[in-house]
């Protein structure tokens, strides 16, 4: 059973398209996130939410938004994509909000965007 | 399938001494491993990376060793300091492939 699923894997996009990434967690976890992976490998978070309410939002472009239609899923919608969106983004979730202490996180296998 | 695995979920280390968190792996085409830091309510920061071709990268009190044969990697702190009190997480990649696995963490607590 997958804990965290991101769909799709892979997406191949032109500059200027709208598209959406979709987190979906069956762990039961009330908090889910998304993150950015750059060329680097390194990891920023982006947006969290917890139990629906957005806890955490990063100074990411307003043409980000996630969008939780209920506590098991996070989706990310990306508006007039641009060349430099290109990246791995990975969803997480975890059991607790995430200002508490313990914050273990499980993260899906990641979406590979690429922008033309 | 969890590729990349930290089983201890939590640690606790008297200030001064080492703390030693764990991470294994079972993918043999993991080649790049990476150690992340997470405090409450931030995202996790990069702390310390190796490669495969190294079995030891040392940053300050920070080092990790990496057992290739066994498949493991370990972070080494020392000395070890209030604030290094977070959730640690470490993570993998596959050559030719840029997505990081990871694992779910383990929260070290350091007492003073």
């Amino acid at each position: 059973d997958t804990a965290v699923s991101q769909t799709p894997k892979y997406l191949v996009t032109q500059m200027g398209n709208d598209k959406s990434i979709k987190c979906e967690q069956n762990l039961g976890h009330d908090t889910m996130y998304w993150y950015k992976q750059d060329s680097k490998k390194f990891l920023k978070i982006m947006f969290s939410y917890n139990n629906k309410e957005l806890i955490i939002n990063e100074t990411v472009p307003n043409r980000f938004s996630p969008k939780s239609p209920d506590k098991a899923h996070l989706n990310l919608h990306i508006n007039s994509l641009e060349l430099g969106d290109s990246a791995v983004y990975f969803c997480a979730s975890s059991p607790l909000r995430g200002d508490q202490f313990t914050d273990t996180q499980y993260f899906g296998p990641g979406t590979r965007l690429t922008v033309l | 399938d969890q590729q990349v695995k930290q089983n201890s979920p939590s640690l606790s280390v008297q200030e001064g001494r080492i703390s030693i968190l764990n991470c294994d792996y079972t993918n043999s085409m993991f080649d790049y491993f990476l150690w992340y830091k997470k405090y409450p309510a931030e995202g996790p920061t990069f702390l310390i990376s190796i490669s495969s071709i190294k079995d030891k990268n040392e940053d300050g009190r920070f080092t990790v060793f990496l057992n290739k044969s066994a498949k493991h990697l370990s972070l080494h702190i020392v000395p070890s300091q209030p604030g290094d009190s977070a959730v640690y997480f470490c993570a993998a990649s596959a050559f030719g492939n840029e997505k990081l696995t990871f694992g779910t963490g383990t929260r070290l607590t350091i007492i003073p």
